[in-house]
């Protein structure tokens, strides 16, 4: 079945202890991406990764980490966590072509709470 | 910058019809996008515009004026499944996705 994985869904944290949330894609993707949302916000994009070794910030990069070593997988790393990032946290890819943006394919979420 | 500003909530009844518009304001435009997210659930592609003019598909329709940064989500038939959050995205040229905040969508019987 075509999906992205993300791991763990739920994950309650201290401050300043690092984390690192998985996300595995299964489709041969090129395009991976990391977002936030949070309520009257909507979804923020946090990095993206048009293709191995290749990662770019989106519109709220600070405080996060990606990295991009084999197409399947793009981690997100939280160095030192701060209640600010307490959110929900999507990863999502989508197949290349022309369409390439449009049609993404989201994780399930993973909820995030530091205190 | 980018700007994306839609409804944050409508109320419809079940059987209507119902339009959800979206207004955006980006650096270069390569597309605009409508997703469907359930509460606690990941959104889920419902249609893409990158030219003018309407897009149907079954019930759920999609429409995108250029020229006014302007589209809208059209939903007929309304059912108490279709009460959920309707996202509007715009890609820009730097291949970036932004999001609205969402509109939130009842359906009531």
């Amino acid at each position: 079945e075509a999906q992205v994985t993300q791991n763990p869904r739920y994950l309650i944290t201290v401050t300043g202890k690092k984390l690192t949330v998985t996300c595995s894609q299964n489709m041969n993707h090129e395009y991976m991406s990391w977002y936030r949302q949070d309520p009257g916000l909507g979804l923020r994009q946090i990095y993206y990764s048009m293709n191995v070794e290749v990662t770019d910030k989106g519109d709220v990069p600070e405080g996060y980490k990606v990295s991009r070593k084999e197409k399947r997988n793009f981690p997100l790393i939280l160095e030192s966590p701060s209640p600010n990032q307490t959110s929900l946290y999507f990863c999502a890819s989508s197949p290349p072509g022309d369409r390439a943006l449009n049609e993404a394919f989201f994780g399930q979420g993973t909820r995030l709470t530091v205190v | 910058g980018q700007n994306i500003d839609q409804p944050t909530e409508m109320t419809a009844t079940e059987g209507a019809i119902v339009q959800i518009n979206c207004t955006y304001q980006t650096s270069g435009f390569n597309g605009l996008f409508w997703y469907q997210q359930h509460a606690g659930e990941a959104p889920t592609f419902l249609s893409y515009n990158v030219l003018d003019g309407l897009e149907e598909k079954g019930r759920f329709s999609s429409f995108l004026s250029r020229s006014k940064g302007y589209s809208y989500l059209l939903l007929k038939e309304l059912q108490m499944k279709d009460s959920a959050s309707y996202l509007c995205a715009a890609n820009n040229a730097g291949n970036m996705l932004t999001f609205g905040g969402g509109t939130r969508l009842m359906v009531k019987p």
